[in-house]
């Protein structure tokens, strides 16, 4: 089975481009997770979606940063204009959220962004 | 405010003992608690999940402790091998099912 996906795996960019990272969750996943990693703060909870809704998105650092998710199988997360602090390894994942509380996360190997 | 400590730390052990990193936690009162594993360049991986009413959970060379008073998890590998090598972050949930992310432990393992 095919597990998160991911795009791009890496992107190189100049401060003021936006940058716009792309997420196709696992099929049948109704939770969706948006979550940005940097060696001082950890792995940081950026954007929940549950069925497409956003859910909580206080997380979202500044008016730069939005997240959209048109349907089940696709979301996106962009960042406009972009800074030299946005550099950070961005990772989605996603979850089921029927049952029991504690299901697993599954995440995608992450997008790497590095702005200059 | 909630805090999850995590040893920032690396640990480094020889290949056959037992690894034991450690999660503590502060002005939470998680519902479960899990774990997981992130190797360089990759996603966390999920390991195992432990309930706030669970003492012990095991899964093959994996163990995971609760102890709701001491606020503490410990998570062991018993016979660790190079392979083992990799960063483990904990994970607390409390009435949602959204997790709370330690920042991770570096383990080690030297053959």
């Amino acid at each position: 089975d095919a597990g998160v996906i991911q795009s791009p795996r890496h992107e190189v960019t100049e401060m003021g481009q936006e940058v716009t990272l792309r997420c196709k969750p696992i099929s049948g996943h109704n939770s969706l997770f948006w979550y940005r990693q940097t060696m001082m703060r950890g792995l940081e909870l950026l954007i929940y979606f549950n069925n497409n809704v956003p859910i909580d998105d206080s997380g979202m650092p500044e008016d730069r940063f939005s997240a959209k998710m048109p349907n089940a199988s696709f979301s996106t997360l962009k960042i406009q204009p972009s800074e030299p602090r946005d550099s950070a390894v961005y990772f989605c994942a996603s979850s089921s959220t029927q049952g029991a509380l504690g299901q697993p996360q599954h995440f995608g190997d992450g997008t790497r962004l590095s702005i200059l | 405010s909630q805090k999850i400590e995590q040893n920032s730390e690396a640990l480094n052990i020889q290949e056959g003992k037992t690894a034991t990193l450690t999660c503590n936690y502060t002005n939470y009162s998680p519902a479960y608690l899990q774990w997981y594993r992130q190797d360089p360049g990759r996603g966390p991986v999920f390991l195992l999940l432990i309930r706030e009413n669970e003492k012990e959970k095991r899964k093959e060379r994996l163990k995971v402790t609760f102890d709701t008073t001491l606020k503490q998890s410990l998570f062991h590998i018993t016979a660790s091998q190079p392979a083992d090598s990799a960063t483990y972050l904990c994970a607390l949930g409390g009435g949602s099912y959204i997790p709370t992310f330690g920042r991770g432990t570096s383990l080690i393992v030297h053959p």
